[in-house]
């Protein structure tokens, strides 16, 4: 069974230009995550969808980050404009339950690492 | 000061070696996870506690959440270089929800052989 796929592995972009990082869950796996880690700092989380619904995107930065998941498969992150602040590795990850009790394993993907220049 | 405190920040020990890294949260608690992070591997499971006293073993690695549910230690036995990474811990606050962890900024693991 394929584990949660991220798309690119490594982007190096330019201050303001436009960037669009792709998440494929586990099949079968209605939540999805983005949460990112910057340079020294700890893994923060970015929002969660369930299917293709957004349940909670407290920890965007700003408006300039754009989360989508059309059809409740795949998901993409856009950056737009990437600023300088914006490097680092953002992670995808999902799960197939919603309930911390019920054991729902949280899976990670490998990451997009992003440098912003 | 960080939520979420993992000890030590780094550390090298000799193959064959034991170890503990610990995980040291301000907030009870509710439930933890701790993954491996391998440059280009992402954050690999490992373990999930969910209760107070819970003591998980997978391989040569042991985890406990202690009963207060404010601290958790991860313990490998007779390590590898293949246990080499960073070891981070994740902590559950909210009870119904498992979506938004926590994390702490990880233990960075190095064996030599």
């Amino acid at each position: 069974e394929a584990g949660v796929t991220q798309f690119p592995s490594h982007s190096v972009i330019e201050k303001g230009q436009t960037v669009t990082l792709r998440c494929d869950p586990i099949s079968g796996h209605d939540n999805l995550y983005w949460y990112r880690r910057v340079m020294g700092k700890e893994i923060k989380f970015l929002l969660h969808f369930v299917k293709e619904s957004k349940q909670d995107e407290s920890g965007m930065p700003n408006n300039r980050f754009l989360a989508e998941r059309t059809g409740g498969t795949y998901s993409t992150l856009k950056v737009q404009p990437a600023e300088l602040e914006d490097s680092g590795v953002y992670f995808c990850a999902s799960s197939q339950g919603y309930g911390f009790l019920s054991g729902n394993t949280i899976y990670f993907g490998e990451g997009s690492w992003l440098t912003v220049v | 000061s960080q939520e979420l405190e993992q000890s030590p920040q780094s550390l090298i020990v000799q193959e064959g070696k034991n170890l503990t890294i610990n995980c040291t949260s301000s907030k009870t608690l509710y439930g933890l996870y701790w993954y491996k992070q391998k440059y280009g591997e992402g954050l690999i499971f490992l373990m999930m506690l969910q209760k107070g006293g819970e003591e998980k073993s997978h391989e040569k690695i042991t985890a406990k959440l202690d009963e207060k549910k404010q601290q958790s230690s991860l313990h490998i036995t007779a390590s590898q270089p293949s246990h080499a990474g960073i070891y981070l811990c994740g902590a559950v606050r909210s009870g119904g929800s498992n979506y938004k962890l926590t994390f702490g900024k990880g233990t960075l693991l190095t064996v030599n052989p």
